[in-house]
């Protein structure tokens, strides 16, 4: 059975570093072709993909927040970290975990609500 | 990267078919056969019900086909049930830099 699970913070202050961990089980990120990825979904609209991870530690960023993002992998732990630095209000959002092997996301965490308020 | 173009809504009666549009460019749906559909209900996160174009995911009912055409791909819900009103949203690769461009989204209403 594969499940995700997103952790972190659920309120943050403008200008803060969010910090959101992926725990997943039932494949390994080791295997070929397996990519971890993040996705957000500011209340009432579609959702953004953010990052991606593949199971070689390649790395893939939406150019639009490059600059703010960190995506990496702890194989061990079967964990996915992302960072974005400057958070503001406007990034306010539910923040999920995905999988992907097909560049599709076929199994996705329940996702976590992050709030940026002062 | 833009994001792709659906319509807002899509409503039909039980029984019927509805079709969702997802219209994107030369650089993703119109380059590669590697366009998703989820649906999501709310509060819940998004399942996915289609991948590389017309692919079902194991569990995923029948009823939900998809094609595409030039740059606009399409997921058809045929036999439309009370269960199907969701929201529902295509994604597509759009290259190496960047994987993955979500769709706008569309809200299916079953009258």
């Amino acid at each position: 059975q594969i499940t995700l699970k997103e952790s972190g913070p659920t309120l943050v202050k403008p200008t803060q570093t969010l910090t959101l961990t992926c725990t997943f089980s039932g494949f390994s990120l080791s295997t070929s072709g397996m990519a971890v990825g993040w996705i957000r979904q500011p209340p009432g609209k579609a959702p953004e993909w953010l990052a991606l991870i593949f199971w070689d530690d390649d790395k893939r960023y939406s150019p639009s927040l490059k600059s703010r993002l960190t995506i990496t992998k702890d194989t061990s732990k079967n964990q996915v970290v992302l960072t974005m630095t400057t958070m503001d209000p406007v990034d306010t959002a539910t923040y999920y975990c995905a999988r992907t092997t097909t560049w599709a996301f076929d199994y996705w965490g329940q996702g976590t609500l992050v709030t940026v308020s002062s | 990267q833009s994001a792709l173009t659906q319509p807002a809504s899509v409503s039909g009666s039980p029984g019927q078919s509805i079709t969702i549009s997802c219209t994107g460019s030369s650089s993703d749906v119109g380059l590669y056969n590697l366009v998703s559909w989820h649906q999501q209900h709310p509060g819940k996160a998004p399942k996915l019900m289609i991948y590389e174009v017309t692919k079902r995911p194991s569990g995923v009912s029948n009823r939900f086909s998809g094609s595409k055409s030039g740059h606009t791909a399409s997921l058809t819900i045929s036999g439309l049930q009370a269960e199907d009103e969701a929201d529902y949203y295509c994604c597509s690769y759009a290259g190496t830099n960047t994987p993955f461009v979500f769709g706008t989204g569309t809200k299916v209403t079953v009258l």
